[in-house]
């Protein structure tokens, strides 16, 4: 099973939005609505940010918000603050033997 | 409060075994599924295993299916992960996760500080 694409770095000023894409196959993001999105800041374990594509776990920003259109999934951030800069992983069931695969990971940078 | 706390993690040479342990508090152990999730230095996220509430349903990345074993004791809260045959390539900080929901839902909704695991002669 091969690791979802997502662009290695994604920017923004603060207060823009910005939008990190993970790019799978009809065999995982495109049969399945459960695609979540980690968020990790260096030296931390990662944290549950989006879970079924778009929904929030209790306490985590409506500033974040999820989608899926095909065998994509996105992320956006909007009002983009400096809390923000971190790595951000998405991650799918594949309904195979092996049943999770993480993205490839994005560093958002807050200029 | 949910707490996982992982322990075990050490330098092993290569071909060598190491257990590792997650010690779960604050939730009710038994009725969650559990899984570990490794990552190389500087690289991104490895899902490496599940393990469902009662251990009958248990899962491995083709990486480390059949060296690797998951394995859990409800009765003392715990999870572990036998890992033999270590390879440079298994050189990770793992990570314990509690999973939210069924084993589809991909939700680990709490994760451990970490263990490192370190494989070198």
């Amino acid at each position: 099973q091969s690791a979802l694409t997502q662009p290695a770095s994604v920017s923004g000023s603060p207060g823009q939005s910005i939008t990190i894409s993970c790019n799978g196959t009809s065999s995982d993001v495109g049969a399945y609505n459960y695609v979540s999105w980690y968020q990790q800041h260096p030296g931390k374990a990662p944290k549950v940010m989006i879970f079924e594509v778009s929904n929030r776990p209790s306490g985590v920003s409506n500033r974040f918000s999820g989608s899926k259109s095909g065998n994509t999934a996105s992320l956006t951030i909007s009002g983009l603050q400096a809390e923000d800069e971190a790595d951000y992983y998405c991650s799918s069931y594949t309904g195979n033997s092996a049943p999770y695969v993480f993205g490839t990971g994005t560093k958002v940078t807050v200029l | 409060e949910v707490h996982l706390v992982e322990s075990g993690g050490n330098l092993v040479q290569p071909g060598g075994s190491l257990r590792l342990s997650c010690a779960a508090s604050g939730f009710m152990f038994n009725v969650y599924g559990m899984t570990w999730v490794r990552q190389a230095p500087g690289k991104g996220l490895e899902w490496v295993s599940y393990i469902d509430s009662g251990s009958t349903i248990i899962y491995y990345a083709d990486s480390v299916r059949g060296r690797f074993t998951i394995s859990r004791d409800n009765a003392k809260n715990s999870l572990y992960l036998q890992m033999n045959t270590l390879r440079g390539e298994d050189t990770a900080v793992y990570y314990c996760a509690r999973v939210m929901g069924s084993f589809l839902t991909n939700i680990f909704d709490y994760w451990g500080q970490g263990a490192l695991v370190t494989v070198s002669s």
